[in-house]
């Protein structure tokens, strides 16, 4: 089982639309957790963290359920612009030598 | 957040031969992390870098295949030695913001082994 899971998708939806990724970890003790987007050829960068309580930024809300080892990210109305992959990144405990796990990535593309 | 620079952006190499990675961070950090991605692939760590010590690998990378040198707190190189098609991939430098903060990665090195 990899340590962290993640429907490759591609997610196509229209511009304007609800979507919603979900992703599974395997190792209990992960301590935090993000998520990041990609776009083609280029380097990941930090989309949010997700914390307990969950979070929301504009119109990008992230959950955990720790119970479940699951995360979430929402995406509500939809951009053009928000097509990409979506990577889901577990964190260890620091005892775990403070290392990045992820995901293989959610594509999103959003058409017209 | 930190600022990496990265380079070279891409290289396109004869297999037996090695390429030298560098990353320059504005600031200074403890540790600096080199990723691989491989084509359609996720990010898979290489190795941990530490100033004043030799870096940790993960699994399934070593030191003779990736030296990695990390002279003082804003700098580190990963050499990709002897490279085969196999080695060709992009590969990332990454710095963390903190435990429970995002990491910064460097723009990527696209590197084709021919």
């Amino acid at each position: 089982r990899k340590e962290v899971e993640q429907d490759p998708g591609p997610f196509n939806v229209p511009e304007g639309a609800t979507v919603a990724f979900n992703c599974t970890y395997s190792n209990s003790a992960s301590q935090s957790f993000f998520w990041y987007r990609q776009d083609c050829r280029k380097e990941p960068k930090l989309l949010m963290s997700v914390y307990s309580s969950g979070n929301e930024d504009g119109r990008f809300t992230a959950q955990l359920n720790r119970a479940s080892q699951y995360i979430s990210l929402l995406i509500r109305d939809s951009k053009l612009s928000d097509s990409a992959t979506y990577l889901c990144v577990v964190n260890r405990s620091p005892g775990g030598g403070n290392k990045l796990t992820f995901g293989t990535g959610t594509q999103l593309k959003v058409e017209l | 957040s930190a600022v990496i620079s990265q380079k070279p952006s891409r290289d396109i190499c004869q297999r037996g031969t090695s390429l030298t990675i560098q990353c320059q961070v504005d600031s200074q950090v403890t540790m600096m992390f080199w990723y691989r991605q491989q084509p359609g692939q996720s990010l898979t760590l290489i190795a941990t870098a530490n100033q004043g010590s030799e870096a940790t690998y993960e699994s399934g990378f070593v030191i003779d295949k990736f030296p990695i040198s990390r002279p003082n707190l804003t700098f580190s190189t990963l050499t990709v030695s002897n490279m085969s098609p196999e080695d060709s991939s992009i590969y990332l430098c990454s710095v963390g913001g903190g435990f429970d903060y995002g990491y910064t990665f460097g723009s990527g090195t696209r590197l084709t082994v021919v």
